[in-house]
C-alpha cells in the first residue's frame, strides 16, 4: 500500500548536535511538507517543497534545513541553532494538482526530545 | 495572510449525542478548499471530511457533516451519534492556490460513555 514513512519514531538529541528526520513517500506526490506540533499550538509549517530541488520556508524555518533531491524523499535536519527542538514532527504530502481538493496525507510522526 | 481559528480548545459530548465544532478562517482568496482532520491519541492524522469553496452544498461523510458559510468564512463540523472512537483532537485546515495549507490550533473532543 502507498503511504508516507517517517523514521525514527522516537529520536533523542544532545545539546549542540544536528539530527535528521527521514520522510519517504511512495504515493508519487509532488508536494511534501514538514510540520512541527506543540501542545496547544496545532501544526506549524517548517518547510515545504512543490518539486524536486526546490523548497520554501514556512512559518518557523529558523534552525531547520531540508533537501529534496528525490521526489520520494524530503529529510528534515534539526540543527543546533534550533534552541527548543522538543516537539512532535509530522511529514505530509499531496499531489500538485490544483482544481481538486487534494488533502494532505500524513506520516505517523517523529517525537524528538532533548537529552 | 491566511488564518484559521478554532475557538473551542476542549469539548465533550455524551455518547450517541451530537456535537458541533466551530472553525472560522480569514482569506482574500475566492477559490480554496477546507478540511477537517482527526488526530486520535495515536497521533496519526486522519482526514475526516473536505469541502470545495465553489460548492454550495455542504459535504457529508456518514456521521460527519459540515456547515459551510462562505460569506461568514465559517466551516463547522457536526458529528452525529458520537462514538467513543471519536475522542480525538480535531483540526480545521485551509488550502489555497499553490497547495499551501493552514491549520487551526485544534479542538480536543472527549466522548463520554
Amino acid at each position: 500500500d502507498g503511504g508516507i514513512t517517517q523514521s525514527p519514531k522516537y529520536l533523542f538529541r544532545k545539546e549542540g548536535q544536528n539530527v535528521t528526520l527521514s520522510c519517504e513517500q511512495n504515493l508519487n506526490h509532488d508536494a511534501m511538507y514538514w510540520y512541527r506540533q506543540d501542545p496547544g499550538q496545532g501544526l506549524r509549517l517548517i518547510y515545504y517543497s512543490q518539486i524536486v530541488n526546490d523548497f520554501q520556508k514556512g512559518d518557523i524555518a529558523e534552525g531547520y534545513s531540508v533537501s529534496r533531491e528525490k521526489k520520494e524523499s524530503f529529510p528534515l535536519t534539526v540543527t543546533s541553532a534550533q534552541k527548543n527542538p522538543t516537539a512532535f514532527y509530522l511529514c505530509a504530502s499531496t499531489p500538485r494538482v490544483w482544481g481538486k481538493s487534494q488533502p494532505q496525507h500524513f506520516g505517523d510522526g517523529t517525537r524528538l526530545s532533548i537529552l | 495572510a491566511q488564518t484559521v481559528t478554532q475557538s473551542q480548545p476542549e469539548m465533550s459530548v455524551q455518547e450517541a449525542e451530537t456535537v458541533t465544532l466551530s472553525c472560522t478562517y480569514d482569506t482574500s482568496e475566492s477559490n480554496y478548499y477546507l478540511f477537517w482532520y482527526k488526530q486520535p491519541p495515536s497521533r496519526q492524522m486522519i482526514l475526516v471530511i473536505r469541502q470545495e469553496a465553489y460548492k454550495q452544498q455542504n459535504a457529508t461523510e456518514n456521521r460527519f457533516s459540515v456547515n459551510f458559510q462562505k460569506a461568514a468564512k465559517s466551516f463547522s463540523l457536526k458529528i452525529s451519534d458520537s462514538q467513543l472512537g471519536d475522542t480525538a483532537m480535531y483540526f480545521c485546515a485551509f488550502m489555497k492556490t499553490g497547495n499551501q495549507f493552514y491549520f487551526g490550533t485544534g479542538t480536543s473532543l472527549t466522548v463520554i460513555p
